[in-house]
């Protein structure tokens, strides 16, 4: 069976202070790896996409990598506007049209 | 402005009165979905569909039915609603088969009384 575990739950950072989000995943067959942005009160948000194992992906403070069990996202120099939460979903050959995601990670940075 | 379009953004219901959420993009994309968000439960797929007139259940199905009867529009129906039904409801669509990038809606917060 497909599954997304996200760790930490919560992350609470200084601003500034650099920090990695955990997506550990079993999927048959991985066909990509997501990962979203949450604000409260709004529906998630597109960062990024990761096909395959060494593959890695940035966006501003944002850098996303991927192996064969987990993905990171590396936060680094986090500002508050950066607060949100993170969900990584997996999706896989067995199950088409089928997208797993994970608890998430809610991420609060202080100024 | 390419958005996915969902309404009521929150809707407060008795048990047994059945609810249409509307959901409707405007980027002609083939996939389009049904979430709910549950606390500590995270985001669970309710039902998808790959095309027009295909839809499929996703992880939790039960007491929900939709239908695609045209590319752009994909309402949730609650035939009887019943109070394990509150929750926070995310339409989504995207160009492929779903596992390429997709665009959520605002969301509808809905309470069975």
């Amino acid at each position: 069976e497909d599954q997304v575990t996200q760790s930490p739950e919560a992350l609470r950072l200084q601003e500034g202070e650099s920090s990695s989000l955990n997506c550990s995943y079993t999927v048959s067959g991985l066909r990509g790896l997501f990962w979203y942005r949450q604000d409260p009160g709004k529906g998630p948000e597109f960062l990024f996409t990761l096909y395959s194992a060494g593959e890695e992906k940035e966006k501003e403070r944002l850098k996303a990598t991927l192996t064969k069990k987990e993905s990171f996202l590396h936060i680094t120099a986090p500002k508050p506007e950066d607060s949100a939460t993170y969900l990584c979903a997996v999706y896989g050959s067995s199950n088409t049209g089928k997208l797993i995601f994970g608890q998430g990670t809610t991420l609060q940075v202080k100024p | 402005e390419a958005q996915v379009t969902q309404n009521p953004r929150y809707l407060i219901t008795v048990t047994g009165k059945k609810l249409t959420v509307t959901c409707s993009q405007n980027m002609n994309h083939e996939y389009m979905s049904w979430y709910r968000q549950d606390p500590g439960l995270g985001l669970r797929q309710i039902y998808y569909s790959m095309n027009v007139e295909v839809t499929d259940k996703g992880d939790v199905p039960e007491g929900y039915k939709v239908s695609r009867k045209e590319k752009r529009n994909f309402p949730l129906i609650l035939e009887s609603p019943s109070p394990n039904q509150t929750s926070l409801y995310f339409c989504a669509s995207s160009l492929g088969q779903g596992g390429e990038k997709l665009f959520f809606g605002s969301g509808t917060q809905l309470s069975v009384l």
